[in-house]
């Protein structure tokens, strides 16, 4: 079945240090595929998407492109704040046909130090 | 524009009894999904409603039964709680099944 694989965490950076979550997925046909953040004591945003092969989601600094050759979507972003410090979730919706529920990675946290 | 709420925020229950957690959807909004999210894992689906109808269900037992009123909120009821059912509930809200989910800030349950 559909499935999503990212780096374990936790990634710990210094302010400014450049950020790569990595992700992975196996999926029929090239679904659209997301990240969605998780700040402390709070629920899920989407962060960013991509519909399609080759599309590069962006949003708030960070950076996804859909790269259907290695079935890879790694977040990116150069410069890290503080206050990206949560935990980021890699996730895709089900096959053609099937409702907007997504498959959720295990997620994978982010710790910025000053 | 209030988004998804959730009611309560934090609940404490003992083993087997049971539970009952409240959700409000966006405005605009006619479908709710909820997520179990364990400590340390990423959310999973437990069931979608819409028109007052489940729709869609993951792999979890009977004890996990909801409903949806005609003003589109949700109630998410566990029975006979097990220690294994402490996690933090989400709420997802969208129009028409299809469309982009948004969650509530959920609700953490306690089993003791």
């Amino acid at each position: 079945g559909d499935s999503v694989t990212q780096m374990e965490g936790p990634v710990t950076l210094s302010e400014e240090a450049f950020l790569t979550i990595n992700c992975t997925y196996t999926a029929t046909g090239y679904p659209s595929l997301f990240w969605y953040v998780q700040y402390p004591g709070e629920g899920l945003q989407l962060l960013l998407k991509a519909t399609k092969a080759d599309d590069k989601g962006s949003n708030k600094g960070f950076e996804a492109t859909y790269r259907k050759e290695t079935t890879s979507f790694h977040l990116e972003k150069g410069s890290v704040q503080v206050s990206d410090s949560a935990v980021y979730f890699c996730a895709l919706p089900p096959p053609l046909g099937g409702s907007y529920i997504p498959t959720f990675g295990r997620g994978t946290s982010l710790i910025v130090h000053p | 524009d209030a988004g998804v709420t959730q009611s309560p925020t934090h609940l404490i229950k003992t083993r087997g009894q049971q539970v009952t957690l409240r959700c409000s959807p966006k405005s605009g909004h006619d479908t709710v999904s909820w997520y179990q999210q364990a400590l340390g894992q990423g959310p999973q689906f437990i069931f979608q409603y819409y028109e007052e109808e489940e729709r869609q269900r993951g792999n979890f037992p009977d004890r996990f039964s909801g409903h949806q009123f005609p003003n589109y909120s949700s109630e998410l009821n566990v029975n006979a709680l097990l220690l294994g059912d402490s996690a933090l509930y989400l709420c997802a809200s969208s129009f028409l099944m299809n469309t982009e989910a948004f969650f509530g800030q959920g609700t953490r349950l306690t089993v003791v």
